[in-house]
């Protein structure tokens, strides 16, 4: 079984200030991972995956991320925040074993952007 | 706009009654998903249809159910409810079965609210 825990619940950023959000996964077998975005009364929409091949993997919105095998990490960042990117920012971790689709989400990080 | 169809987009009950959530997918996506997000459960699979067939099955309880009707569209049933199934209720598509190839699109939600 395959899950995802990010670490802080909530993020306060500065607006042009880096934003970093911490995601680390547990997989027995080789992951694939994702962020996913979710503004108020919204839906999820994905920001950026990692399957196979590159590590650092760049998304919509100028968020990236960067796969460490070694640490099981997936953390999310981007240069400069932005006021629109106040939201809430889930993790999710899915296998490549072929009977297994569902994607766990993590808890989520509410990400606010001070002015 | 993912162009995923949810209705209602509220709903407001008893305990002990049934309702009804109806999903239409993107155009062309055969793949339908099911995710329940409340407060102190988070974001969970619930379950997955591909083309009319059930694929996959998450934290289902065995009061709910669903169905993936032959215009593809998707209807989760909750039966004999109580105040812990009060959440916010996604349905996502994707084009096929493999949620590694084929990003996940997620509808804006069903709110269902049990008193």
């Amino acid at each position: 079984a395959q899950s995802v825990t990010q670490l802080g619940s909530h993020v306060s950023v500065s607006e042009g200030a880096l934003v970093l959000l911490r995601c680390n996964y547990s997989s027995s077998v080789p992951p694939y991972l994702f962020w996913y975005v979710q503004y108020p009364n919204q839906g999820l929409q994905l920001l950026l995956k990692y399957t196979t091949g590159a590590t650092l993997v760049k998304g919509i919105n100028g968020f990236e991320a960067e796969f460490k095998k070694s640490e099981t990490s997936f953390h999310l960042t981007k240069p400069s925040a932005h006021m629109s990117d106040a939201a809430e920012y889930f993790c999710a971790v899915s296998t490549s074993r072929s009977n297994d689709y569902k994607l766990s989400f993590g808890a989520g990080t509410t990400v606010t952007v001070r002015a | 706009d993912s162009g995923v169809t949810q209705t209602p987009k509220h709903l407001i009950t008893a305990t002990g009654q049934r309702v009804t959530l109806r999903c239409s997918p993107r155009s062309g996506d055969l793949s339908v998903y099911w995710y329940q997000q409340s407060l102190d459960q988070g974001l969970q699979f619930l379950i997955q249809y591909y083309n009319g067939e059930e694929r996959a099955k998450g934290n289902i309880l065995e009061r709910f159910s669903a169905q993936q009707f032959p215009d593809l569209h998707s209807e989760l049933n909750l039966s004999s409810l109580e105040l812990g199934d009060s959440a916010l209720y996604f349905c996502a598509s994707s084009v096929g079965l493999g949620v590694t190839r084929d990003e996940q699109f997620f509808g804006p939600g069903t709110r269902l609210t049990v008193l």
